[in-house]
């Protein structure tokens, strides 16, 4: 699986949008990236996956740019729960490989009121 | 989304014993459960894959004989790290998936060795 660069630490003000960005620029074309995120001490939880179009769910969008090798995950609301650590992880699709997802270090959102 | 369960959330024992730490899909079936482990400021390692009536496959310098998993059903796989010491306590954190693309994970097991 293609490796990901994310910043160590975000700081982001309390209900604005929260930009975490993701480098990825060896990602291969049968490649996704998903986004999980892990509040502390307890499971991560997945937030949103993406191909090459951007996608929107309840919880985020995920902006992936034309050539892949970044994306960027929007918090449109930032609020207080929302402080965790973001990882973006590139994988292959299930089915097409390894079902396991490999994490790195992440990004840690701090939302301040 | 669904619902993955761990038991306990959190244990204390002493060196030497062995810990038994359950992982439940509460409302779907799971062919395959991962564990991984967390030490204290770091990220998420794999440590092993479950797979329901099989043989686990561990991770490169993982002790199989000292992790031993059991995919009994296709809604438990259990953890025991038997004789336990120190160094292994940390947050094992049990997943599985679903469905195709969302990979569902327990809330954790928080494992202290005196």
């Amino acid at each position: 699986d293609a490796k990901t660069t994310q910043p160590t630490s975000m700081d982001c003000a309390e209900g604005r949008a929260a930009n975490l960005p993701c480098n990825h620029s060896t990602i291969s074309g049968n490649e996704y990236v998903y986004w999980y995120r892990q509040i502390h001490s307890q499971g991560p939880q997945y937030i949103i996956h993406g191909l090459k179009n951007n996608e929107t769910n309840e919880m985020a969008s995920l902006i992936i740019t034309e050539d892949r090798k970044s994306s960027t995950l929007i918090l449109p609301h930032a609020t207080l729960r929302d402080t965790a650590v973001y990882y973006c992880i590139v994988r292959v699709a299930p089915g097409a490989g390894s079902y396991q997802l490999t994490f790195g270090k992440g990004t840690k959102l701090s939302v301040i009121p | 989304g669904a619902v993955v369960s761990q038991h306990p959330s959190w244990v204390i024992c002493k060196s030497g014993t062995s810990v038994k730490i359950e992982c439940r899909s509460l409302d779907f079936q799971a062919t395959t459960m991962f564990w991984y482990r967390q030490f204290p400021k770091q990220s998420l390692m794999l440590m092993a894959t479950s797979n329901e009536g099989s043989k686990a496959t561990y991770e490169q310098g993982v002790e199989k004989d000292k992790f031993l998993i059991n995919h009994a059903s296709l809604t438990l796989s259990t953890l025991t790290v038997t004789s336990a010491h120190p160094e292994d306590s940390s947050f094992y954190i049990c997943s599985a998936y679903a469905s195709l693309n969302e990979q569902f994970f327990g809330p954790g097991t928080r494992l202290t060795v005196l």
